[in-house]
C-alpha cells in the first residue's frame, strides 16, 4: 500500500545544530508539504513543493529550508536549531488531481 | 489571507450522543475546499470529511456529516451515535482549489466521548 513516512519519529538536539527531518511518500504525489503543530496554533505551513526542483515558502518558513530532488522525498532542514523550533512536524502530500492531503505520522523535535 | 476559527476549544459528550463541532472561515475566494481532520492520541492526522464549495449538497461519511453554509462562511461537523474511538482533536481546514492546495487550519477542538 502507498504511504507517507517520516524519520526520525523523535529527535532531541541542541541549540545551533543543523537538523534534517526526512519525509518519504510512495503515492507518487507531485505536491508535498511541511507543517508544524504547536499548542494554540493548529498546524501552520512551513514550506511546500509542487514538484521536483520546485520549493516555496509557507507561513512560518524562517529558519527552515527544503529541497526536492525527486518525487518521493522532501527533507526539511533546520539550519541552526532554536528553542522556538521545538514542535511536532508533519509532512503531507497530495496528487495533482486528487486534492486531499495525506499526512505522515509526525516527528516530535525538542531543541534544548 | 484566509483564516479558520474554531470557537470551541473543548467538548465532552456521552457515548451514543450526537455532537456538533463549529468552524467559521474567512476568505475572498469563491472556489475552495473545506476539510475536517481528526487527530487521535497517536497524533496521526486522519481525514474525516471533505466539502467542495461549489457543491450545494452537504457531504456525509457514515456517522459524520457537515452543515456547509457558504454565505455565512460556516462549516460545522456533526458526529452521530458518537463512539469512544471518536475521542480526538478535530481540526477544520481550508484550501483554495487552484494550484497545490495549501491547508489553513483552525486551532482545533478537543472532543472527549465519555462511556
Amino acid at each position: 500500500d502507498a504511504e507517507i513516512t517520516q524519520s526520525p519519529r523523535h529527535k532531541i538536539t541542541e541549540t545551533g545544530r543543523q537538523v534534517t527531518l526526512a519525509c518519504h511518500q510512495t503515492w507518487n504525489h507531485n505536491n508535498m508539504f511541511w507543517y508544524r503543530q504547536d499548542l494554540g496554533h493548529g498546524l501552520r505551513l512551513i514550506h511546500y513543493s509542487y514538484g521536483v526542483q520546485d520549493t516555496n515558502k509557507g507561513e512560518v518558513s524562517d529558519g527552515y529550508s527544503v529541497s526536492r530532488s525527486n518525487t518521493e522525498d522532501l527533507p526539511l532542514t533546520l539550519e541552526s536549531a532554536a528553542s522556538s523550533q521545538t514542535s511536532v512536524y508533519f509532512c503531507a502530500s497530495s496528487g495533482r488531481i486528487q486534492e486531499t492531503q495525506y499526512f505522515g505520522p509526525g516527528t516530535r523535535l525538542l531543541v534544548l | 489571507a484566509q483564516t479558520v476559527t474554531q470557537s470551541q476549544p473543548e467538548m465532552s459528550v456521552q457515548e451514543a450522543e450526537t455532537v456538533t463541532l463549529s468552524c467559521t472561515y474567512d476568505t475572498s475566494e469563491n472556489n475552495y475546499y473545506l476539510f475536517w481532520y481528526k487527530q487521535p492520541p497517536s497524533r496521526q492526522m486522519i481525514l474525516v470529511i471533505r466539502q467542495e464549495a461549489y457543491k450545494q449538497q452537504n457531504a456525509t461519511e457514515n456517522r459524520f456529516s457537515v452543515n456547509f453554509q457558504k454565505a455565512a462562511k460556516s462549516f460545522s461537523l456533526k458526529i452521530s451515535d458518537s463512539q469512544l474511538g471518536d475521542t480526538a482533536m478535530y481540526f477544520c481546514a481550508f484550501a483554495i482549489i487552484q494550484g497545490a492546495q495549501k491547508l489553513v487550519f483552525g486551532q482545533g477542538t478537543r472532543l472527549t466521548i465519555n462511556p
